[in-house]
């Protein structure tokens, strides 16, 4: 069975630094995995994701994502954090049967 | 381009009182449908999904029921509402057919029970 591990639950920053958040995941086929992030009161936004080829991903907002198989992780980066990206950002995998299974999250607080 | 309507944004309702969330999508021809249900500082967790019209597979048993009685129309119900029903409930949409579709998100509905 597959399952996401977001190591943590919260991480702050400052503004302008750098920051990265770590998703392990483990599963019995092949991965397809995707980061989400949620805006206060809203819906999820899909970030990136990866499907196949280059084990590098970039997605909105100036996000990346790096997939290492031998590790089983994907973990997201941003160079420079601005103060929008405040929110709660979640790491996914299909299952076998296509369904998602989501981590449990990790909220970011970006102060001036 | 494909949109997803979720409506209300907010409800509060009574202990015992029925529920009935709509979600809708645009743009796209049988679609995957979602329920998805996130209490306070939680994570997500799946409620119902649909691969097509009349077919509902439910994740966990609960006091909700959910139906599709149209291609892109996705109902979340219940005929009497618990306190442990309060959440926040997303409905979602992928392409049908494919491990490797990501899901869509709605903007979700806030549901209280008081």
């Amino acid at each position: 069975a597959q399952s996401v591990t977001q190591l943590d639950s919260q991480v702050p920053v400052f503004e302008e630094a750098p920051v990265e958040l770590r998703c392990n995941y483990s599963s019995s086929v092949s991965v397809y995995l995707f980061w989400y992030v949620q805006y206060p009161n809203q819906g999820l936004q899909l970030l990136l994701k990866y499907l196949s080829g280059s084990t590098l991903v970039k997605g909105i907002n100036g996000f990346e994502a790096e997939f290492n198989k031998s590790q089983t992780s994907f973990h997201l980066r941003k160079p420079s954090v601005h103060i929008s990206d405040t929110a709660e950002y979640f790491c996914a995998v299909t299952d076998s049967w296509g369904k998602l299974q989501f981590g449990a999250g990790t909220q970011v607080v970006v102060t001036p | 381009s494909q949109t997803i309507h979720q409506w209300p944004a907010t409800l509060v309702q009574p202990v015992g009182s029925p529920l009935s969330l709509e979600c809708t999508v645009e743009g796209t021809s049988n679609p995957n449908l979602y329920w998805y249900r996130q209490a306070a500082g939680r994570g997500l967790q799946l409620l119902f999904y649909s691969v097509g019209i009349g077919q509902i597979s439910s994740e966990v048993p609960q006091n909700l029921s959910a139906s599709r009685p149209q291609d892109r129309q996705f109902i979340l119900s219940s005929k009497k509402l618990l306190l442990s029903d309060s959440g926040f409930y997303l409905c979602a949409w992928s392409v049908g057919g494919g491990r490797n579709q990501p899901q869509h998100f709605g903007d979700g509905t806030r549901l209280s029970i008081l």
